[in-house]
């Protein structure tokens, strides 16, 4: 049972544009989400993240916004560059254990 | 400063054989766990630990075993590889339960 679901597999943006990315959760335990970004036959990096107890949390031109009532949370790149292209995973806490959407492919177009 | 490293990078097994994965950190973290990463799956947490001399089971434990002996080193034991274990394995640190640094995957192909 997938706890953590990226719907969108894909998404394209014009380079300069916003891009959105979301995420949405069942388990109404997660205490801490993060967002980690991959390039091909790399491990993960960590991007950003954000407390259960806030709703929003800014770094540079990645913002994550978290809607606790809606269990959903979204990643903002603004602008978008072509170097943002890469596979995006959300994920939740709970205790010692995380838990990852399947990811969501970026394609920033030049 | 390597951070984390994996060996191998890349394995073939038969069906039945053996292998263990190793994975070493150089930044004196607390925290170490194995994921594996199939198509359309994610990232699901096979086991963990949280210290030295400690393991915890993840999502996905059946079928692996792991040891953490030293801080610095955690290792995954595949003991008759199959099939559905085909996939690719990330191990991953952290200081605290918060951003964890990841290797660069193992590439695990069971014929």
């Amino acid at each position: 049972d997938q706890q953590v679901k990226q719907n969108s597999p894909s998404l394209s943006v014009q380079e300069g544009r916003i891009s959105i990315l979301n995420c949405d959760y069942t388990n109404s335990m997660f205490d801490y989400f993060l967002w980690y970004k991959k390039y091909p036959a790399e491990g993960p990096t960590f991007l950003i993240s954000i407390s259960s107890i806030k709703d929003k949390n800014e770094d540079g031109r990645f913002t994550v916004f978290l809607n606790k009532s809606a269990k959903h949370l979204s990643l903002h790149i603004v602008p978008s560059q072509p170097g943002d292209s890469a596979v995006y995973f959300c994920a939740g806490r709970t205790g010692n254990q995380f838990y990852f959407g399947t990811g969501t492919s970026l394609t920033v177009i030049p | 400063n390597a951070g984390v490293t994996q060996t191998p990078k890349f394995r073939v097994l038969k069906t039945g054989q053996s292998m263990t994965l190793l994975c070493a950190q150089d930044m004196n973290h607390e925290y170490m766990y194995w994921y594996r990463q199939d198509p359309g799956m994610g990232l699901r947490l096979i086991h963990y630990s949280v210290g030295e001399g400690t393991t915890a089971k993840g999502e996905v434990p059946d079928g692996y075993n792991v040891s953490r002996l030293k801080k610095q080193n955690f290792l995954l034991g595949l003991e008759s590889a199959a099939p559905s274990q085909t996939s690719v394995y990330f191990c991953a640190s952290s200081y605290s339960l918060y951003e964890q640094y990841f290797g660069p995957g193992t590439r695990l192909t069971v014929t």
